[in-house]
């Protein structure tokens, strides 16, 4: 079935620096790939997503591009600030329906911590 | 307007104790959802509604029971609760497709602790 692998956290980065949170997936068949974020004491919000192969989603200067030869869907952000700390989370959308649509498959999420 | 709204922001309630919380969107969304998310672990998926019907229970216990009152608004309705029931429970919802993969919107989550 469809799973997630996502890099463990926590990551502790000073402001400023580059970012990189991987994920990798197993999947058959289209899936699309989605990166939420969950700030401190709030729910998921979407940050991008990506529906093929090659596509690149972006978003407040994160991006990640959907990368069928090596799936991966890492994401990338070039100047991290102090707001950005929070945790991500990698998702795909799974095989199995839920109604009409298709499951999220979560990946177990990577805490991110921005120091001043 | 891609907002998803939840009531209340926090609840405290005992074990005998019955509480709903409430759940509103206004993106025409027609399937709903109930997740529940401990802390530092991604969500975990309670019920999905679909155009008002249930149609998916994850083999939630019985003192969670759902209800989707119209295709607005979405309640999950609590009776006696257990402490390890103690989590963030957030709604979310999406269009309706089997052939595209629409994102879902999740609501910032009710924070309940059942004592």
């Amino acid at each position: 079935g469809n799973s997630v692998t996502q890099m463990e956290g926590p990551v502790t980065l000073s402001e400023e620096a580059f970012l990189t949170i991987n994920c990798t997936y197993t999947a058959t068949g289209y899936p699309s790939l989605f990166w939420y974020v969950q700030y401190p004491g709030e729910g998921l919000q979407l940050l991008l997503k990506a529906t093929k192969a090659d596509d690149k989603g972006s978003n407040k200067g994160f991006e990640a591009t959907y990368r069928k030869e090596t799936t991966s869907f890492h994401l990338e952000k070039g100047s991290v600030q102090v707001s950005d700390s929070a945790v991500y989370f990698c998702a795909l959308s799974g095989l199995e329906f839920a109604g009409n649509n298709r499951k999220l498959i979560w990946g177990l999420g990577t805490s991110l911590a921005v120091n001043p | 307007d891609t907002e998803v709204t939840q009531t209340p922001k926090h609840l405290v309630m005992g074990m005998t104790n019955k509480k709903s919380l409430k759940c509103e969107q206004h993106m025409g969304h027609r399937a709903m959802y109930w997740y529940k998310q401990k802390a530092k672990k991604p969500p975990e998926l309670m019920f999905v509604y679909s155009y008002e019907k249930l149609s998916i229970n994850e083999s939630v216990p019985s003192r969670f029971s759902p209800e989707c009152p119209n295709s607005s608004l979405l309640n999950l309705h609590l009776h006696a609760l257990q402490p390890e029931d103690s989590a963030l429970y957030l709604c979310a919802s999406s269009q309706e497709s089997r052939i595209r993969n629409y994102e879902q919107y999740f609501g910032p989550g009710t924070r309940l602790t059942v004592t």
